[in-house]
């Protein structure tokens, strides 16, 4: 199984809307909607933001969504915050009990 | 709140066996429809799923990894565990244990551990 493709950078200004990709197949994001997002700050382990494409677990800002079409997953923050500034993860099951996350995205607020 | 804790050596060698402990506290590992899983981070890179548990027992491994990975539990401890034998220094990585509810995404982490390999 191979990664999920991510943008390596993504940025924007406070206020703004930013969007992260993530390309996987048919495989894997195109065939089920268990793609989740995880936010990473830097020393810090891994928070989950995004679960089943679109759902939000509590506490997490609405906003942050999730979204797909095809084999492409997508991450918007909008309203971006300075500690929206982090890296992020996307992850799809692959079936056959397979689970593979992105490269990751390092996101910057400008 | 569910908190998880990994621990274990810091430092292995080149072709021993990397071995990491996860303590749960605040639910217990072998309720049902419950996941436990590895996940690790090599230095500056993403992240890797190693492997998965299940409350009953049934593990589940990244093809990757092939054979190299064992992943067991001990529910009187409130603990799984990982193996990783025959490492080497691509191994060397912070690696995390986490809860999977649904199998499908992870929304408890612990801290991280950091695993180097290095004679």
């Amino acid at each position: 199984q191979s990664a999920l493709t991510q943008p390596p950078s993504a940025s924007g200004s406070p206020g703004q809307s930013v969007t992260i990709s993530c390309t996987g197949t048919s495989s894997d994001v195109g065939s089920y909607n268990y793609v989740s997002w995880y936010q990473q700050h830097p020393g810090e382990a891994p928070k989950l933001m995004i679960y089943e494409v679109t759902k939000r677990p509590s506490g997490v800002p609405d906003r942050f969504s999730g979204s797909k079409s095809g084999n492409t997953a997508s991450l918007t923050v909008s309203g971006l915050q300075a500690e929206d500034e982090a890296d992020y993860y996307c992850n799809s099951y692959a079936g056959n009990n397979n689970l593979v996350f992105g490269g990751g995205t390092k996101l910057t607020v400008l | 709140q569910l908190q998880l804790q990994e621990s274990g050596p810091g430092l292995v060698k080149p072709s021993e066996t990397l071995s990491l402990t996860c303590t749960v506290s605040g639910g217990s590992i072998s309720s049902s429809s419950s996941y436990w899983g590895w996940i690790r981070q090599p230095p500056g890179k993403g992240l890797e799923w190693i492997g998965t548990i299940s409350h009953s027992g049934t593990t589940y491994n990244n093809p990757s990894l092939k054979s190299r990975v064992t992943i067991s539990s001990d529910t009187s401890k409130s603990q799984f565990s990982l193996k990783l034998n025959s490492v080497t220094a691509a191994d060397t990585a912070v690696y995390y244990c986490a809860t999977q509810p649904q199998y499908y995404h992870f929304p408890y982490w612990g801290q991280g551990s950091l695993v180097t390999v290095s004679s």
